[in-house]
């Protein structure tokens, strides 16, 4: 089981807003980051400290929290985004994942 | 250009052992921490282990402790990961990330490497 909980799954169609959510008691101290894998592909940072964007990543990726939960926003989604993505923080026992969000571009 | 890049997975006997490494290019090696992470077959990613700058510092989840062990190479900016005992929950794509962000946390995982696909399997 995973401390951080995702839906497993999100579907949304082209052009609208897609997000996606993360819950877990350490997010309400601690930061989270987020991670979209593509088939058969490495993960890749999108977000990082709740609502950071790294370079690179595209504008319509936003990322925010409220106490225990956080969520990852893909504004104007595309094709190209459907994939899985993955939240991550610390906890006591060190760095924890969220258990994955498939993304279907419909 | 940052690059990791992973090698030695392969097909394992339970009990076995592989040694995995990464290859790291781009950047100054030696001033960062690094973790391997695995993702099993469909399924999501599992924090393995992680070392420090220096290789002083290791620690492990407690699913591998005691039975894998890294370490690196800052003179050839290579990262290691010696497996074994090896069990088939143990299948899975290993993955060498870098860790960004400052030594007391927050720590984040970027770039990951493509990957390298283990099974241990009789």
């Amino acid at each position: 089981s995973y401390e951080l909980t995702q839906p497993p799954s999100v579907s949304v169609s082209p052009g609208q807003t897609a997000r996606i959510t993360c819950s877990g008691d350490v997010l309400a101290k601690n930061y989270a980051f987020w991670y979209r894998q593509n088939p058969g592909q490495a993960p890749i940072l999108v977000i990082y400290k709740d609502n950071q964007r790294p370079p690179g990543i595209p504008a319509r990726f936003s990322g925010s929290s409220s106490g225990a939960t956080v969520t990852l926003t893909i504004s104007g989604v595309q094709a190209e985004d459907e994939a899985d993505y993955y939240c991550q923080s610390t906890d006591n026992s060190g760095v924890i994942f969220g258990g994955g969000t498939k993304l279907t571009v419909l | 250009e940052v690059q990791l890049v992973e090698s030695g997975g392969g097909l394992a006997r339970p009990g076995g052992s592989l040694r995995l490494s990464c290859a790291a290019s781009g950047f100054t090696f030696s001033s960062y921490w690094m973790h391997w992470v695995r993702q099993g077959p469909a399924k999501g990613l599992v924090w393995v282990s992680r070392i420090s700058s220096d290789g002083d510092t290791t620690s492990y989840a407690e699913s591998v402790k005691g039975r894998f062990t890294v370490s690196r190479d800052n003179t050839r900016n290579t990262l290691y990961l010696h497996m074994d005992s090896l069990r088939a929950e143990d299948t899975a794509v290993y993955y060498c990330v870098r860790e960004r962000g400052s030594p007391n946390g927050p720590n984040w995982f970027d770039p990951w490497g493509q990957g390298t696909l283990v099974t241990v399997s009789s």
